[in-house]
């Protein structure tokens, strides 16, 4: 069965450090999103992307996050100074459609900002 | 906004039914999802269902969905310890979500030999 492949599964970093989280969508999904789960907390909606561009993003996307189609395969989210707060665990997802089927998700990138 | 909202525990015994529940606010909503996550995995789709319905039955899995109160059950029957898991509801809504999923906090389901 195709899956979306998450690298790394865990990252540690320090606080102001950049760090881009990557993911491998199944191959012919045409939407991609991001998901971050804090510890104890819901899992939150961070940013979609369509046709190479963001399509939608929450309140929590804001100018320190960004997001990229580098070549055709890997979507990756970039952090470009990690707060403590931003310690999460951040999942990649990908649909063919919006709605119906459902997401795919990936195993999940665990950030831990120190 | 829109809200998911579950009860965080549920343990049961091996081979018992479980029923976990979930409650939801945006009435746009079109599809309804039950993931499961199992620890240090992803969250697996388990099943979904179309607002126009009112059950769906997959194998040993059953959703109501009771759509004027806004409420979705997922009925596991004869639950085994490989089920001990978080349960997600989530909704994808087309009101101030735009079509992204909105997901509850996850109910753990302990299964108990």
């Amino acid at each position: 069965e195709p899956e979306v492949t998450q690298t790394p599964s865990h990252q540690v970093t320090q606080m102001g450090q950049e760090v881009i989280l990557r993911c491998v969508p199944i191959s012919n999904h045409l939407y991609f999103y991001w998901y971050r789960q804090i510890l104890g907390q819901k899992v939150e909606f961070l940013v979609s992307f369509y046709n190479n561009e963001i399509s939608e993003k929450s309140e929590i996307f804001d100018d320190q996050f960004s997001v990229e189609r580098p070549d055709g395969s890997n979507f990756t989210l970039k952090i470009r100074s990690t707060k403590l707060e931003d310690s999460a665990m951040y999942f990649c997802a990908s649909s063919q459609d919006r709605g119906r089927g459902g997401y795919t998700f990936g195993s999940g990138t665990r950030l831990t900002v120190v | 906004g829109e809200d998911v909202e579950q009860s965080l525990f549920l343990s049961v015994r091996e081979g018992d039914s479980s029923v976990i529940n979930c409650t939801y606010t945006d009435s746009s909503s079109t599809y309804l999802y039950w993931y499961k996550q199992e620890p240090g995995a992803g969250l697996q789709l388990l099943t979904y269902i179309f607002s126009n319905m009112d059950m769906k039955q997959d194998q040993r899995l059953t959703v109501l969905l009771n759509k004027k109160d806004k409420h979705l059950s997922l009925r596991i029957a004869d639950t085994q310890t490989g089920d001990s898991a978080i349960y997600f509801c989530a909704e994808i809504g087309y009101g101030g979500s735009q079509g992204n999923l909105i997901f509850g906090k996850g109910t753990k389901l302990s299964v108990k030999p």
